[in-house]
């Protein structure tokens, strides 16, 4: 099975930079993706690693260790529009085929 | 292309009747995946397929969830009987399976409520 976690909530300032951790335990690892939900809204994709290191992508930036079965979403220059739940999601090879399982995600709010 | 489309998009039912939820994927892509998305438990995955093949069904909460596939455009998540603890909301959502990212795109979603 996987196991996924991540802070549940998350507040930082407008203009300011914060780090939203996630750690997984899986098998036939294979890929964690980062994905935005807005309130009411369906998940989109953000961001997909599957080497270790850095990814940056505007604004956003995403870290993996593979060893240590860690990553990171960084935002920069928070806006308020960033307000809404992050979403890590780790793809792991199931008999051939790629299953992806996500974690509960953490609710970042962005305050003036 | 008109992305993932579910219907309907909000179900409010009462306890013991049945539920009929739809998907159409993106045109082109191979895999589609039903997840249920609560506060408590957040986007648990129900099922998945891939060409129209159910591939794991482990995340069906028991017997009375189904899902089919007839078809490469084509997807149903049936509650038969519906209870209060169904309440949700069920993602659907396709990607092109292939060596790379398998990127979910998701639908809409449809909003369930059992009274």
């Amino acid at each position: 099975g996987q196991n996924i976690d991540q802070p549940t909530e998350m507040t930082a300032t407008e203009g300011a930079i914060v780090q939203i951790n996630c750690t997984y335990q899986t098998s036939g690892f294979n890929g964690l993706f980062w994905y935005q939900q807005h309130a009411g809204e369906a998940p989109t994709f953000l961001s997909y690693n599957v080497l270790d290191g850095l990814e940056e992508k505007g604004r956003f930036s995403s870290f993996l260790s593979r060893s240590k079965g860690y990553s990171y979403l960084l935002l920069k220059e928070l806006q308020m529009k960033d307000s809404a739940s992050y979403l890590c999601a780790v793809s792991a090879d199931s008999g051939g085929y790629q299953k992806v399982t996500f974690g509960t995600g953490t609710k970042l709010q962005v305050i003036p | 292309d008109a992305g993932v489309i579910q219907s309907p998009r909000h179900e409010v039912t009462e306890m013991g009747q049945e539920v009929t939820l739809r998907c159409k994927p993106i045109s082109g892509h191979n895999s589609l995946f039903w997840y249920r998305q609560t506060m408590m438990r957040g986007l648990e995955l129900l099922i998945y397929f891939n060409n129209n093949v159910p591939i794991d069904d482990s995340g069906m909460p028991e017997d009375r969830f189904s899902a089919k596939m007839p078809n490469a455009s084509f997807s149903t998540l049936k509650i038969q009987p519906s209870e209060p603890r169904d309440s949700a909301v069920y993602f659907c959502a396709s990607s092109q399976h292939s060596s790379g990212a398998n990127v979910l795109t998701f639908g809409a979603g449809s909003r369930l409520t059992v009274l």
